[in-house]
């Protein structure tokens, strides 16, 4: 079974802060998403990789960074955290040979006060 | 930029009934592919059906049916027989054969009742 892993499952951090969301898939895919869900606006996309170091902004991407230094790792970044940034952290990787299944970590709560 | 509209941001059906979700999606591209997931209370995704923009025939997964319609851009969800466990939320998704952004609407939530 292919998993998606977010390290962290619920954090508070205060602002200004400087946060790191870890997600790491082990099934090779090249194919790796940041999502934030809020109530009432769905799953945005924040930043997309399609490969190693390749990164392209989503919908959202203002506030944020990502790094994709190993295939299997994508990390969104937050440089300084502020309280809109308050919200669930969904990381995904896709596998697009077979019909594009998207494969989702189990979510990362971040708290920002 | 590609977008996914789900108008219906709640919805309730009586258990055994039948209930629709409705979702549009604007695109350029010619080749893509279109996703329902629901998301139960668990928060777990969990892929619901699939369709290929270039195949006419709709997708049917047992008691979940779609209604593609390619000149509209419409990808509509039809729930047959409802059940308890089918209440959480539904996202309706796409992605494009020339691009690797998958986008999402803002999901419906739908609530079957006993």
């Amino acid at each position: 079974d292919v998993k998606v892993t977010q390290s962290s499952r619920y954090l508070v951090k205060r602002t200004g802060e400087k946060v790191f969301l870890e997600c790491v898939q082990d099934m090779d895919h090249e194919n790796m998403f940041w999502y934030r869900q809020d109530p009432g606006l769905g799953l945005r996309l924040i930043y997309f990789s399609y490969d190693v170091k390749m990164k392209e902004k989503g919908d959202i991407p203002e506030g944020y960074s990502v790094s994709r230094e190993k295939k299997e790792r994508f990390s969104l970044i937050l440089e300084s955290a502020s309280t809109n940034q308050t919200s669930m952290y969904l990381c995904a990787s896709l596998r697009r040979e077979g019909g594009n299944t998207i494969y989702f970590g189990e979510g990362s709560w971040l708290t920002v006060v | 930029a590609q977008t996914v509209t789900q108008s219906q941001p709640e919805m309730s059906v009586q258990e055994a009934e039948t209930v629709t979700l409705s979702c549009t999606y604007d695109t350029s591209e010619n080749n893509y592919y279109l996703f329902w997931y629901k998301q139960p209370p668990s928060r777990q995704m969990i892929l619901v059906i699939r369709q290929e923009a270039y195949k006419q025939q709709n997708a049917t997964e047992n008691r979940f049916s779609v209604n593609f319609q390619k000149a509209a851009k419409s990808f509509s969800l039809k729930i047959s027989d409802s059940q308890l466990g089918d209440t959480a939320m539904y996202f309706c998704a796409f992605i494009t054969y020339n691009n690797n952004d998958m986008r999402f609407g803002a999901g419906t939530r739908l609530t079957v009742k006993p």
